[in-house]
């Protein structure tokens, strides 16, 4: 089945700066790839999506990037405020079956 | 509509004791999933259904656990008996199937065996 692993898990960064987050995927049939905040004590809500036709999305300060040949997506939020501190899962989808979410990521954004 | 409804939010019991987790997919979804969230093992997949029937259920950790989805608009996750370890929170999810859309997310029962 699918595989997602996800790096950093914990990142820390001054606000006002960028945030990165990595995935990577092992089925070359993901089609699919969402990126989720889940604030604490909250359920995990989708920040933005991607699909394998396209290669990068934006939504205001955040982006999404996919590199179909190597498997792996990234997120990247800048000009990061404090509000932007939470767990960040990105998630790889096959047509229409489960998705399957990487390990998440602890991002904190410093006053 | 009012999103992914879960019931109960909270469930403290005693360790064997069985304990039933409930949700109501958003309307017009065919695809439900039940996830657990622990913070040694972040988000798994239980199981997903498709037009009521389950589709996967290999993260079903074991044969106490057992759900059900008798119709579309409610599903069912069960613990007999439940153990400490059980101790999680399970959120329930839908989508519509084949879309590659989005996973809209219930607000999880936090499940505490004691």
């Amino acid at each position: 089945g699918e595989n997602v692993e996800q790096h950093p898990s914990t990142l820390s960064v001054q606000e006002g700066d960028s945030a990165v987050i990595k995935c990577t995927y092992s089925d070359s049939a993901s089609n699919y790839f969402p990126w989720y905040k889940q604030e604490l004590g909250k359920r995990p809500q989708l920040i933005i999506d991607i699909r394998s036709n396209v290669g990068e999305k934006k939504d205001q300060r955040i982006a999404v990037t996919l590199n179909k040949t190597a498997k792996h997506f990234s997120l990247h939020i800048t000009e990061t405020q404090p509000e932007d501190s939470a767990v960040y899962f990105c998630a790889a989808r096959v047509a229409a079956r489960q998705l399957t979410f990487g390990s998440g990521t602890q991002l904190t954004v410093l006053p | 509509d009012a999103g992914v409804i879960q019931s109960p939010r909270h469930e403290v019991t005693e360790m064997g004791q069985e304990v039933t987790l409930r949700c109501k997919p958003i309307s017009g979804h065919n695809s439900l999933f039940w996830y657990r969230q622990t913070m040694m093992r972040g988000l798994e997949l239980l199981i997903y259904f498709n037009n009521n029937v389950p589709i996967d259920d290999s993260g079903m950790p074991e044969d106490r656990f057992s759900a059900k989805m008798p119709n579309a608009s409610f599903s069912t996750l069960k613990i007999q008996p439940s153990e400490p370890r059980d101790s999680a929170v399970y959120f329930c999810a839908s989508s519509i199937q084949g879309l590659g859309t989005e996973a809209f997310f219930g607000q999880g029962t936090r499940l505490t065996v004691v």
